[in-house]
């Protein structure tokens, strides 16, 4: 089982629906999760952390974390173009000196 | 500074050739990592450092590559007789403690010709 994994899509979903994307790890003492987003040529950028089993909420977006079935989600409520991006989920993974490993990110495309 | 900063922003090298990409955190983070990314994929873990030492260094491909950070501030990554695979974007994030989010540079786009 890889450490990170995401589905690579591409994922298309209508302007102003809900888009969903979803992330599994391996490391079942992993703590901290992040979802980043990156545009074509650009570097990841940091959109949510989350540390707590549950959810949080910043604006549209909402992370979702289950520790128990080692899943993480993000829902991006009222999509827009401008949220077409890669999504990368990312694991601090404490069985290994703490590194943060990557998933090979969800394409996500929203459709005008 | 206020962000990660990478120099070069691109690099261009003939194969067989010795590079240096240079990475300077956000001041006061203590933890830097390197990443290498190739079209369409995730970063893929190179190298992660807590101050001045490596932490983990298990994604080295080789030992063409090295990098040190000697005063647990700026990075450099070296890669010596380069080949046309290792051409990618290298990516740098640094982080405040090891266990919190990073925040990455804009990447070093290395083409090796």
């Amino acid at each position: 089982q890889k450490e990170v994994e995401q589905n690579s899509g591409p994922l298309s979903v209508p302007e102003g629906a809900i888009a969903s994307l979803n992330c599994t790890y391996s490391d079942r003492v992993s703590q901290s999760f992040f979802w980043y987003r990156q545009y074509s040529g650009k570097s990841p950028e940091l959109i949510m952390s989350i540390y707590s089993n549950g959810d949080k909420e910043d604006g549209r977006f909402t992370a979702q974390l289950n520790k128990a079935s080692q899943y993480v989600s993000l829902l991006i409520r009222d999509s827009q173009p401008s949220d077409s991006a890669t999504y990368l989920c990312a694991v601090i993974l404490m069985n290994r000196d703490d590194k943060i490993i990557f998933g090979k990110g969800t394409r996500l495309h929203i459709l005008p | 500074g206020a962000g990660v900063s990478q120099t070069p922003s691109n690099k261009v090298t003939e194969k067989g050739k010795y590079v240096e990409l240079r990475c300077d955190p956000i001041s006061g983070h203590t933890a830097l990592y390197w990443y290498r990314q190739s079209l369409g994929q995730g970063p893929e873990f190179l190298i992660y450092f807590q101050g001045t030492g490596a932490a983990d260094d298990s994604g080295l491909p080789n030992d063409r590559f090295f990098a040190v950070r000697p005063e647990g501030s700026v990075s450099t990554l070296k890669i010596q007789r380069t080949e046309r695979g290792d051409s990618a974007v290298y990516l740098c994030a640094s982080s405040y403690r090891g266990r919190r989010e990073a925040f990455f540079g804009q990447g070093t786009r290395l083409t090796v010709v």
